[in-house]
């Protein structure tokens, strides 16, 4: 099973601001990546998928990068309703998640 | 619109068994496959099991394989979880999720709200 390490765990930021989220995986995934917003009482919802494409209806500013074991979601600036927590998600075998990536208002 | 609507949840003791069902609206439901998703309360996502748009194909998670059935009505525009031999750990929120393309590509463009399964004596 590949194992996903999302860090950092909480990401404390003010609304404008950057964010940059960490996902690491046990052995190589390729490109075949995804991240989810998930906010409480909510459905996730598909952000990014294999690696960097953008899903449908979401922002320019969520933007993700990376490849083989190592990727990187970015928030260029902080809207308020992107305070939620992240996860990713590979699919190179089986499907796992990641332990999730909180980013909360400081 | 695409629509999944998950039903069938509860508080149900160890052991026993539980069907959670999804409807599905607003996409050709046939062409796509689905997929069950659960979140245990305070844990993150973790994938149960998924299912071909013919039903050919059918995974599971380690945790519930022998123990989870998935199934589909493409008639009925329905996905469904068996879920026999229930463990505390089984407690969690499920969600019903439908692949992102209709080549079967796992990841999940739409989600249900869940249906809530708590397991407890």
């Amino acid at each position: 099973e590949i194992v996903l390490t999302q860090s950092p765990a909480t990401l404390s930021l003010s609304p404008g601001e950057r964010a940059t989220l960490s996902c690491r995986a046990s052995q190589s995934v390729s490109n075949y990546l995804a991240w989810y917003q998930k906010k409480p009482g909510q459905a996730p919802r598909l952000l990014i998928y294999d690696t960097s494409n953008r899903a449908t209806g979401i922002p320019a500013r969520f933007s993700g990068s990376g490849s083989g074991t190592d990727f990187t979601l970015t928030i260029s600036s902080l809207e308020p309703e992107d305070f939620a927590v992240y996860y990713c998600q590979q699919r190179t075998n089986w499907l796992t998640f990641g332990g999730g990536t909180k980013v909360e208002i400081k | 619109e695409v629509q999944l609507v998950e039903s069938g949840g509860g508080l149900v003791q160890p052991g026993r068994s539980l069907r959670l069902s999804c409807a599905a609206s607003g996409f050709t439901f046939d062409d796509y496959a689905m997929h069950w998703v659960r979140q245990a309360p305070g844990k993150g996502l973790e994938w149960v099991s998924g299912i071909s748009w013919k039903s050919g194909s059918k995974d599971y998670a380690d945790a519930v394989k022998g123990r989870f059935t998935i199934s589909r009505d493409n008639a009925k525009n329905s996905l469904y979880l068996q879920m026999n031999n229930l463990r505390d750990e089984d407690t969690a929120l499920y969600y019903c999720a439908k692949s992102h393309t209709n080549s079967g590509t796992r990841y999940f463009d739409h989600w249900g709200q869940g249906t809530l399964v708590t397991v407890s004596s």
